[in-house]
C-alpha cells in the first residue's frame, strides 16, 4: 500500500507570495496533521485535521491555513511568506484522531523562501 | 515546549545494541512515551510506544522505568541504516490532544 504522499516534492517562492502545499492520507486514515520542521529543529505542530474539521491547531499566525477534503487529502496554504517560513513541511495521516493512533508520516515539501 | 530530555548525540559500533536514554520526569499517568526516528530528509518514522510496560516489536524494545520518569529505547543490533535522529515524545492518549511536540532528540551515529 501507498504511504503518505506529499506534493510538491520542493519549491521556491519570494517573499509575499502565496503557497499551498497537498497531501494525500495513506488509504482508509481519516486524520491528517501538518508539522513543520526549520533546519536543526524537530517538527512543530500546525494543525489536525479529523473528518474535514480542525481539531487541533499550534501557535502559528492566521497566514497559515489549511483544510480537509471528502477524500480526506489535505492542503495547506501559507500566505504572505516570510524568509522564515522556509523549512520542511510534512503531512502525517492517522487512522482516527492524533492522540489514539500512531501518525505516518510522508517525506515532506522543502520550501525555500528567497 | 517537549516534555523530554536526551542527549544531543550518540556513537554506537554496528552490531552492537544502542541504547538511547529519555527522561520525562513529569510524565502524567495518562501520557503514553513514543519513539520516531527521522533519517536524513525523510519523514519521521514510528518505532515503537508504551504507558508502564516494557514493549517490543521487530525494530526495537522500550524500557520504561517503574516510577515512569525516564525510558530507554534499544536497537538490539544497530545497523548503519539507523543512523538517525532519534525523537522520544509524551503524549496524551485519545482525543485531539495527542499531537507530537517534538525536541531536538537525540543524533545516533552508527559507525562501521
Amino acid at each position: 500500500d501507498a504511504g503518505v504522499t506529499q506534493s510538491p516534492t520542493h519549491l521556491i517562492k519570494t517573499r509575499g507570495q502565496q503557497v499551498t502545499l497537498r497531501c494525500s492520507p495513506i488509504s482508509g486514515h481519516k486524520s491528517v496533521s501538518w508539522y513543520q520542521q526549520v533546519l536543526g529543529q524537530g517538527p512543530q505542530f500546525i494543525f489536525q485535521y479529523y473528518e474535514k474539521e480542525e481539531r487541533g491547531r499550534g501557535n502559528f499566525p492566521d497566514r497559515f491555513s489549511a483544510r480537509q477534503f471528502p477524500n480526506y487529502s489535505s492542503e495547506l496554504n501559507v500566505n504572505a511568506l516570510l524568509l522564515g517560513d522556509s523549512a520542511l513541511y510534512l503531512c502525517a495521516s492517522s487512522l482516527g484522531l492524533a492522540g489514539t493512533y500512531e501518525q505516518y508520516f510522508g517525506p515532506g515539501t522543502r520550501l525555500t523562501v528567497t | 515546549d517537549a516534555k523530554t530530555t536526551q542527549p544531543p548525540s550518540m556513537d554506537c559500533a554496528e552490531g552492537r545494541a544502542a541504547n538511547l536514554p529519555c527522561n520525562h520526569s513529569t510524565i502524567s499517568g495518562n501520557e503514553y512515551v513514543y519513539w520516531y526516528r527521522q533519517i536524513h530528509s525523510q519523514g519521521p518514522q514510528y518505532i515503537i510506544h508504551g504507558l508502564k510496560n516494557n514493549e517490543t516489536n521487530e525494530m526495537a524494545s522500550l524500557i520504561i522505568t517503574e516510577d515512569r520518569k525516564s525510558s530507554t529505547l534499544i536497537l538490539p543490533h544497530a545497523t548503519l541504516r539507523d543512523t538517525a535522529v532519534y525523537y522520544c515524545i509524551v503524549r496524551v492518549a485519545g482525543g485531539s490532544q495527542g499531537n507530537l511536540i517534538f525536541g531536538k532528540g537525540t543524533k545516533l551515529s552508527v559507525k562501521p
